[in-house]
C-alpha cells in the first residue's frame, strides 16, 4: 500500500541553523501537508500547498518557514534560522483531490531537536 | 475556529477490556479521522469517518455527525494498542485538519 515518507527520522540541529525537512507523498495525490506536534501537545496545523502554491497557512508558520516542492516527487519544509521553540514532531501529510473522500495520509514524522 | 474536545484524557485498562473513546466537535465538518499514535510517536490512520459507522478488526467508530461526537470502540484490547488516540476533523472551505488533545490508552497485560 502507498505510504507518505519522511526524511531524516531525527535531525539535530544548533539554534540558528537552517533544516530541511523531506517528504515523498503518495504518487497520485495533489494536496500536501505540514503539522507540528510540540512534545506532549496535539497536532497542529501548519501549512497546505496546491497546484505549486500555498493554499492555507496557520499563524505559526511565519517567514521563517518555507515550502517546496522541488520536483515531482519531493515536497520539503525549510526552516530558516531555527529557534529552541521550534523542537518539535513534524509531519507531512497528503490527500487524493478536492471534493469526495478528503482522508489526508500521515507520514512517519521527522524528530526535530533544536540545541 | 472549530473545537474538537475528547475524551477521557487518559484510560487505563487490563488487556482483554473494551473501551470507548469520545470525540466532540463544535461545528459542522466534512471530515473526521481517528489516528492512532504509537511509542515512536508514529500517526497511524484508523478511520476516515465523516458520517456513519465502520469496522476494521477490533477497532469501530462511529460519528453522528447531527449531534457533533464520534466515538471509537477498541474491544478485547491487547498492550500494542497503548498509545494515544487523536480525533481530527476538517471544515468546508478549509484545508487543515483540527486535531484534539488525545486520549491516552494504557492497556496493561
Amino acid at each position: 500500500e502507498p505510504e507518505v515518507t519522511q526524511t531524516p527520522s531525527h535531525q539535530v540541529t544548533q539554534m540558528g541553523q537552517e533544516v530541511i525537512l523531506r517528504c515523498v507523498p503518495i504518487s497520485n495525490h495533489l494536496y500536501f501537508y505540514w503539522y507540528r506536534q510540540i512534545l506532549g501537545q496535539k497536532v497542529e496545523f501548519l501549512v497546505s500547498f496546491y497546484n505549486n502554491e500555498i493554499s492555507e497557512k496557520s499563524e505559526i508558520f511565519d517567514d521563517q518557514f518555507s515550502v517546496e516542492r522541488p520536483d515531482g516527487s519531493n515536497f520539503t519544509l525549510k526552516i530558516r534560522s531555527t529557534k529552541l521553540e521550534d523542537s518539535a514532531m513534524y509531519f507531512c501529510a497528503s490527500r487524493k483531490k478536492r471534493g469526495g473522500n478528503n482522508e489526508q495520509f500521515f507520514g512517519p514524522g521527522t524528530r526535530l531537536t533544536v540545541l | 475556529g472549530i473545537q474538537v474536545e475528547q475524551s477521557p484524557p487518559d484510560l487505563i485498562l487490563q488487556e482483554g477490556a473494551n473501551s470507548t473513546l469520545r470525540c466532540n466537535f463544535s461545528d459542522s465538518v466534512n471530515n473526521l479521522q481517528w489516528f492512532h499514535q504509537n511509542p515512536w510517536g508514529q500517526l497511524i490512520n484508523l478511520f476516515y469517518i465523516p458520517s456513519g459507522t465502520k469496522q476494521n478488526g477490533r477497532l469501530s467508530a462511529t460519528t453522528v455527525a447531527t449531534e457533533r461526537y464520534s466515538l471509537l470502540y477498541i474491544s478485547s484490547s491487547q498492550t500494542t494498542d497503548s498509545g494515544v488516540y487523536f480525533c481530527a476533523v476538517g471544515q468546508g472551505g478549509s484545508e487543515k485538519l483540527v486535531f484534539g488533545k488525545g486520549t491516552k490508552l494504557t492497556v496493561n497485560p
